[in-house]
């Protein structure tokens, strides 16, 4: 167990609607990462963000959002979903936002867009 | 950009041989490397990184990796694979300097260990 938790582990939903996604880091990392696996494109770097604060964006969609609350926990809002979207989405953690630093991650929210 | 390229997709290997998984990078920065695996239904799990100092690199479950420069490689190996080491690995690299303060890890498509009775 990482002491990364992500919530629901599983989401069925249909193209064009909207679904939040949560994570909590682990306690005491101020860092949070979202990834998304998928069987064409593999793992891939959405955003980052440190404590509170945007730090980086990847691959991320423009309908696809994310927001990171005072309490640490972070959540990803994906909208107007596509088939293509559906995937497997990991919420990462650290301890900071330093070189080098581990980062853990939670066991995934599966999503697929029907 | 950094982009990382994992050779074989998926490596079946008899119970108790040695096994290598191999990683190659590319980068025009210097970066850390890292090897993750994923079990089934599962998270990514952080087996070893490479930072700095020795270049090769022990890990958890009796895994390790060396780190050659001039190959660009970071080969993960096992001299005796169990059962229980069947599961996805991956490879993966990170800036080892970001003006920006960000870490993000750019993976490889995974390889596919299965260890075979």
């Amino acid at each position: 167990d990482s002491g990364v938790t992500q919530t629901p582990k599983h989401l069925i939903t249909a193209t064009g609607q909207r679904v939040t996604l949560r994570c909590s880091p682990r306690s005491g990392d101020l860092s949070v990462y979202w990834y998304q696996q998928s069987l064409d494109q593999g793992l891939q770097f959405l955003i980052q963000y440190y404590n509170g604060e945007e730090r980086a964006k990847g691959n991320i969609l423009e309908r696809f959002s994310a927001q990171q609350f005072p309490d640490l926990h972070s959540e990803l809002n994906l909208s107007s979903l596509e088939l293509g979207d559906s995937a497997l989405y990991f919420c990462a953690s650290s301890v900071g936002a330093r070189e080098g630093e581990t980062q853990y991650f939670g066991p995934g929210t599966r999503l697929l867009v029907l | 950009a950094q982009s990382v390229t994992q050779l074989d997709s998926q490596v079946p290997v008899f119970e108790e041989a040695p096994v290598e998984l191999r990683c190659n990078y590319s980068s025009s920065v210097s970066v850390y490397l890292f090897w993750y695996v994923q079990y089934p239904n599962q998270g990514l799990q952080l087996l070893l990184k490479y930072l700095s100092g020795s270049t090769l690199v022990k890990g958890i479950n009796g895994f390790e990796a060396e780190f050659n420069k001039s190959q660009t490689s970071f080969h993960l190996r096992k001299p005796s694979v169990h059962i229980s080491d069947t599961a996805e690995y991956f490879c993966a690299v990170s800036l080892s300097y970001s003006g920006a303060g960000s870490y993000q890890l750019t993976f490889g498509k995974g390889t596919k260990l299965s260890v075979i009775p």
